[in-house]
């Protein structure tokens, strides 16, 4: 069955610390997507990929940085947390033959202190 | 740029009735898909049904179709016979022909909550 996994699901960081999520599938796909949601809003879009060792900036891409090792697994590195990236973000992954709907990881709640 | 608009932040429905929440979207593009996917209480987002601007059929799956209103940019979401279940937060996304590499706009989300 297709999936995609996201670890840690929940982690407590320092302002000023660095954060690294991290996200596998095994969709076979070649797009993957890193959102962001806050509390009470829909999602927005930091990063995404296309293809390996090839990053793309979304619509907010400040603060943050991806890397894309291999098809499998996409990382979102926050290399110095702040206050305001306190929220949950969300893998997700894509292809034309799945006409492009994506499917999503179970979220990471990042609680910065 | 691309917009996606939930203006209904909540609506409650008894069970077993049908509810409908309402979508409009801004896009430049002649070419673009619709989206609608469920987020439940445990945040666990989940993909529902597609609707293909160059389609004039509604798509129905299952409990769910839409109500695809292209010259008035709109997209409602309709759930019939619901469930208790059906209790969850929907988004409406857009996906632009030339848009970021297939990625999702999203809408602020519309919270459905079904009584029993």
């Amino acid at each position: 069955e297709a999936a995609v996994t996201q670890s840690p699901r929940s982690k407590v960081a320092v302002t000023g610390g660095k954060v690294t999520l991290s996200c596998h599938q095994t969709n076979n796909h070649d797009y993957m997507y890193w959102y962001r949601q806050d509390t009470g809003h829909g999602l927005r879009l930091i990063h995404y990929s296309y293809v390996a060792d090839s990053t793309e900036k979304g619509d907010i891409p400040d603060g943050y940085k991806a890397s894309r090792p291999s098809q499998e697994n996409f990382s979102l590195i926050l290399e110095l947390a702040s206050l305001s990236q306190t929220a949950v973000y969300f893998c997700a992954s894509s292809d034309a033959q799945s006409s492009y709907e994506q499917y999503f990881g179970p979220g990471t709640r990042l609680t910065v202190l | 740029a691309q917009k996606v608009t939930q203006t209904q932040t909540s609506i409650s429905v008894m069970e077993k009735t049908t509810v409908t929440m309402d979508c409009v979207y801004e896009t430049q593009d002649s070419s673009y898909f619709l989206f609608w996917y469920k987020q439940t209480a445990s945040g666990e987002i989940v993909f529902l049904i597609r609707q293909d601007s160059y389609k004039k059929e509604n798509a129905t799956v299952g409990h769910y179709s839409l109500n695809f209103q292209k010259p008035k940019s709109s997209i409602g979401l309709i759930i019939t016979a619901t469930q208790i279940e059906d209790s969850a937060v929907y988004f409406c996304a857009m996906r632009e022909e030339t848009g970021f590499a297939s990625a999702l706009t999203f809408g602020s989300g519309t919270k459905v909550i079904v009584l029993p």
